[in-house]
């Protein structure tokens, strides 16, 4: 069975700050996917990044930027900079690659930036 | 690129009600899946869909749920004599089929059983 584990439930912090938000997972598999997705208060899911479990480089996009490790099972995100924009529910998402890519989602880490 | 649309937005209706959600997925993704997130989870999954055939459907869809996707295009989701419980967001999402793509999310239907 596959797991995802967001312990921060909410983060708070003031504009400008970095801040990280931790993701735990847990799979049998040696192939699998893992994704990071945003919620904003519209509620829409917005896409932001994918990673296989083959690909461990560490990956930058603006303000974001993404740490994988696999002897750790994480797969934690970072936001440089942070800006009010920014506020939002964030989720971790794992799909196992058996054909139906089904995603398991953690319990998302609320993010609040305070202007 | 248009994205997945989803219809209703929100629907509120009355225990024992029967309602039905529709769902547009991204016109070149024959796959679609439907999830279901109540509030302060993370979404969770209740069956897919590629092209015209339903492959897998979660424990959580019980027998009162029911999804369509007829042509391969458009999906419905029916939920008959709702319950209190059954009230939550539901999401649509579509990928193509290659490999593993990325599923991309509609805005939800959020449903409010009285």
């Amino acid at each position: 069975a596959q797991k995802v584990t967001q312990a921060q439930t909410e983060i708070s912090v003031v504009e400008k700050e970095d801040v990280t938000l931790d993701c735990v997972y847990e799979t049998r598999d040696t192939t699998y996917y893992l994704f990071w997705y945003k919620q904003p208060p519209s509620g829409e899911l917005v896409f932001l990044i994918r990673r296989n479990s083959f690909d461990e480089q560490n990956e930058i996009s603006g303000r974001y930027s993404w740490n994988f490790q696999k002897s750790t099972s994480s797969f934690n995100f970072t936001i440089t900079a942070s800006q009010v924009v920014d506020s939002a529910v964030y989720f971790c998402a794992l799909s196992e690659a058996r054909g139906n890519e089904k995603l398991t989602f953690g319990t998302g880490t609320r993010l609040t930036i305070i202007p | 690129d248009t994205g997945v649309s989803q219809d209703p937005r929100h629907k509120i209706t009355k225990r024992g009600q029967n309602v039905t959600f529709r769902c547009d997925p991204i016109s070149e993704h024959n796959r679609l899946y439907w999830y279901r997130q109540t509030l302060g989870q993370g979404p969770e999954f209740l069956t897919y869909f590629q092209n015209e055939a339903q492959l897998e459907k979660s424990r959580l869809l019980s027998d009162r749920f029911s999804a369509e996707r007829p042509k391969g295009s458009f999906s419905t989701l029916e939920i008959q004599r709702t319950e209190q419980g059954d009230s939550a967001m539901y999401l649509c999402a579509s990928s193509r089929y290659r490999g593993t793509d990325t599923q991309y999310f509609g805005p939800g239907t959020r449903l409010t059983v009285l």
